[in-house]
């Protein structure tokens, strides 16, 4: 079975500092990848999908943007973090069409 | 538009009761759906799902069913148990899409 790897679980930056968060995936190959994010209340918004490298589909136009140098690695970054970024940030990943998402156990970001 | 809602953000029920969790959409084209259970500070985990062109599917205590005409699906949970108290998000996607749409999610707390 497929298993997410997220860092760091948690994490504070000042406002206009630049973010990396790093997920990789083991135990599948050619995964579809995914960035949501939980806002607090909220429920889950879809940020970035990719189906390959170097393809990556955005949802929401914002100040974040995505990569995926490797096969089974997606990067989350921003320039100049914003305090509406902070939220609870969810990488996943699925095997196709038709089958379900599983998802890592996410990196918690504030942004002060 | 939220296209996938769920109108109960909590529900408690005793322990061995059962535990109705529902689900509502709006879009017609949504094909297959899927139901996750999230503790705090972790990343959602699959519970279940169903595909169109059935109207009922099981996995131990848990049964997910579909009323395409509502566009409605429910979450079935019997019986009870504490460790079941989570926040569970209904999801959806459409045929040949890689978006999946979730719900804001319903608090469930399962009294001892």
């Amino acid at each position: 079975s497929q298993t997410i790897h997220q860092w760091p679980a948690t994490l504070v930056q000042p406002v206009g500092s630049p973010l990396s968060l790093e997920c990789t995936v083991e135990g599948t190959s050619n995964p579809n990848l995914y960035w949501y994010r939980q806002a607090a209340g909220r429920g889950l918004q879809l940020l970035f999908y990719s189906v390959g490298i170097g393809q990556i589909s955005s949802e929401v136009p914002q100040n974040l943007s995505a990569s995926r140098p490797q096969d089974r690695q997606f990067i989350l970054s921003s320039k100049k973090l914003l305090l509406s970024d902070s939220g609870f940030y969810l990488c996943a990943s699925d095997r196709g069409l038709g089958s379900p998402l599983h998802f890592g156990n996410g990196t918690r970001l504030t942004v002060t | 538009d939220q296209q996938v809602k769920q109108n109960s953000p909590s529900l408690s029920v005793q322990e061995g009761r059962i535990s109705i969790l529902n689900c509502d959409y709006t879009n017609s084209m949504f094909d297959y759906f899927l139901w996750y259970k999230k503790y705090p500070a972790e990343g959602p985990t699959f519970l279940i799902s169903i595909s169109s062109i059935k109207d009922k599917n099981e996995d131990g205590r848990f049964t997910v069913f579909l009323n395409k005409s509502a566009k409605h699906l429910s979450l079935h949970i019997v019986p009870s148990q504490p460790g079941d108290s989570a926040v569970y998000f209904c999801a959806a996607s459409a045929r040949g899409t890689y978006k999946y749409i979730f719900g804001t999610g319903t608090r469930l707390k399962v009294l001892a």
